[in-house]
């Protein structure tokens, strides 16, 4: 079975600064997508980027990118320009084709002004 | 585009009563919905996966007969929670998969999430 680990359950961060989230991840399928979701307190789930695994190359969204180590099965979130709105819960999720989604627990994101 | 709702977005109810929860795609077809339970700092946990004219698929240890599922139509699931009781209150969360990007040729799988619905049972 497929499993996602975050394990930082919090991480704090300033304004402006950056900010790394961890994600690893098991499988044993070849192809397969991995999402980070952010869930803000309204706890609505917004996808924040997405990462399909046959491309080498890293997803960028803005301030927003990820360094994926497929060897390593290893997905990170790197927020660049921090910014106040960008505090929520960050969820890192795995599905191989049309299969359900598989969660990580989650990271809390602080930031602070 | 690609946008799910959800109602009630939040339900207070006896013990001993059930409970309807509706999903609904607005502006795509979706042959798959999900509905997932979330408790307080915790992560998604899928209950059912539900396909359109046939019957939902429920994951280990989730109760067939206290949560049923319905999926009439490609715009439309529901979730009952039948004779709820107050272990039920939690936070549901809906997501569908648009079935032109699913039937597309590609094995993309995004799943818009609605906004949830937050039960509480007295």
């Amino acid at each position: 079975a497929q499993t996602v680990t975050q394990s930082q359950p919090e991480m704090s961060v300033q304004e402006a600064e950056t900010v790394t989230l961890s994600c690893t991840y098991d499988t044993s399928e070849s192809d397969y997508y991995l999402f980070w979701y952010k869930q803000p307190p309204s706890r609505q789930m917004i996808l924040v980027i997405r990462q399909e695994a046959y491309k080498q190359q890293n997803a960028t969204e803005n301030r927003f990118s990820v360094n994926f180590q497929k060897a390593a099965k290893s997905f990170s979130l790197k927020i660049s320009d921090s910014q106040l709105g960008d505090a929520a819960m960050y969820f890192c999720a795995y599905t191989s084709g049309y299969s359900t989604l598989t969660f990580g627990k989650g990271t809390m994101l602080l930031v602070s002004p | 585009g690609a946008v799910v709702s959800q109602h009630p977005s939040w339900v207070i109810c006896k013990s001993g009563t059930s409970v309807k929860i509706e999903c609904r795609s607005l502006d795509f077809q979706a042959t798959t919905m999900f509905w997932y339970r979330q408790f307080p700092k915790q992560s998604l946990m899928l209950m059912a996966t539900s396909n359109e004219g046939s019957k939902a698929t429920y994951e280990q240890g989730v109760e067939k007969d206290k949560f049923l599922i319905n999926h009439a139509s490609l715009t439309l699931s529901t979730l009952t929670v039948t004779s709820a009781h107050p272990e039920d209150s939690s936070f549901y969360i809906c997501s569908a998969r648009d079935a032109d990007l699913a039937g597309g040729g590609g094995n993309y799988n995004e799943q818009f999430f609605g906004p949830g619905t937050r039960l509480t049972v007295l």
